[in-house]
Order: structure tokens, then C-alpha cells, then sequence
């Protein structure tokens, strides 16, 4: 059983570039979810997509957006890139509706913005 | 105040120690308690999840949650030095979002 995974592992960009991010959900699952995390600090909510739609939104500005397909595989993007999103972008797959699943989370992107 | 307090570490302890790992929280809406264990340059791996006070066990690891105080532990009994991580402490209300605590760091040493 595939667990979540993403591409790429690393990236750098410079500043006010635009990247996209991909990740393919745990098979079984229909919810993605992407999570920012600094250096040193836990993951930050960005949004979450269900159904192709987003469903919830974290305190993340415009420029941070996303989308998911058909087969619940989904991409982030981020445009006007600053120093400050350098991170490692997170994402978690989980199943709607169930209180007592929670999410599975990929190894994620790390993303350097020079 | 942050909604989820961790300090951040590190904690160093000798291989086979009794390891204990906290955080609190403030908001009493909160209602399922996570540990996430996170390697480094690695994504997080989900340890225990439970929704009520009281101790879940599972192997060495036990999982304590107090309502009451807004407090909640992991134990982790014989520790190795492949337990050497990060330990996120994660917490929701409900919507399926958890807020993470910043994590603490834990080096078993040999």
C-alpha cells in the first residue's frame, strides 16, 4: 500500500519566481491537506481539498494556492516567491467523515527561495 | 499565548530511560490528541491518536491526556537511540485540522 507521496524533495527558486508542488494521497483516501513548516517549528495549516474543491483555508495569503484532480492527487502553488516561504511543504492525506482517522502525512518538498 | 505549547527541547536521556514528553493547550474545545513523530528532513509519522482523558498504551509508548489541566504526555519506556526525533504534539477540535505544537527534540544516547 502506497503511502503519500510527493515531488519533488528539494527545490530552489529566487525570489518572485512561482512553483508548484505535487503530492498523491494515501490510496483509500479523498482529502488532501498542505502544511507549511519552518526550521525548528511544527507544521502550519495552509488549506485543504476535497471533493476538488477547497474546503478549509489556514492564515496563508493569496499567493499561496492549489488545486486537486479527479484521482485526488493535488498541487500547491505558490507565485511572487519571498525569502520567507523557504520550508518544508507538508502534505496529508486523510478520509472525509471519519472522526476517528486522522492524517498521513508525505516526507514532503523542501523548497529554498534565494 | 500560542495554542499549543511545547518546549522545544533538546532533551537528551541515556539508552533505556523513561522518556516524558509534554504539552498544553488552551483551548477546552479541543477534543483529539495526536503524536507525531518526525525524523529528520523527514515528514511527520503518526504515533498515538486518542479522543478522551485518561492513558492509551501501545508498546512502549502510552499516551496520557488530562482535560481537566489542558495537559497531555507520551511516555516512552526503554528508550533506544532509534528513538531519537522530533515528537509533535497535535491537537484538533473537530474540523479535522490539528494544531501542531512546535516539537521537542530527543536524543537517546548509547
Amino acid at each position: 500500500d502506497a503511502g503519500v507521496t510527493q515531488s519533488p524533495t528539494h527545490l530552489i527558486k529566487t525570489r518572485g519566481q512561482q512553483v508548484t508542488l505535487r503530492c498523491s494521497p494515501k490510496s483509500g483516501h479523498d482529502t488532501v491537506s498542505w502544511y507549511q513548516q519552518a526550521l525548528g517549528q511544527g507544521p502550519q495549516f495552509i488549506f485543504q481539498y476535497y471533493e476538488e474543491e477547497e474546503r478549509q483555508r489556514g492564515n496563508f495569503p493569496d499567493r499561496f494556492s492549489g488545486h486537486q484532480f479527479p484521482n485526488y492527487s493535488s498541487e500547491l502553488n505558490v507565485n511572487a516567491l519571498l525569502l520567507g516561504d523557504s520550508a518544508l511543504y507538508l502534505c496529508a492525506s486523510s478520509l472525509a467523515g471519519r472522526a476517528d482517522e486522522t492524517q498521513y502525512f508525505g516526507p514532503g518538498t523542501r523548497l529554498l527561495v534565494l | 499565548q500560542k495554542e499549543v505549547e511545547q518546549d522545544p527541547g533538546p532533551l537528551s536521556v541515556p539508552e533505556g530511560a523513561i522518556v516524558s514528553l509534554n504539552c498544553t493547550y488552551s483551548n477546552s474545545a479541543f477534543q483529539y490528541f495526536m503524536w507525531y513523530r518526525q525524523y529528520s528532513r523527514k515528514g511527520p509519522e503518526l504515533l498515538m491518536y486518542t479522543y478522551s482523558s485518561g492513558n492509551k498504551e501501545d508498546g512502549r509508548f502510552t499516551a496520557q491526556v488530562d482535560k481537566s489541566s489542558k495537559y497531555i504526555s507520551l511516555f516512552i519506556r526503554d528508550s533506544q537511540p532509534s528513538d531519537s526525533a522530533t515528537y509533535l504534539c497535535a491537537i484538533d477540535g473537530g474540523s479535522y485540522i490539528p494544531t501542531f505544537g512546535r516539537g521537542t527534540s530527543l536524543i537517546v544516547h548509547p
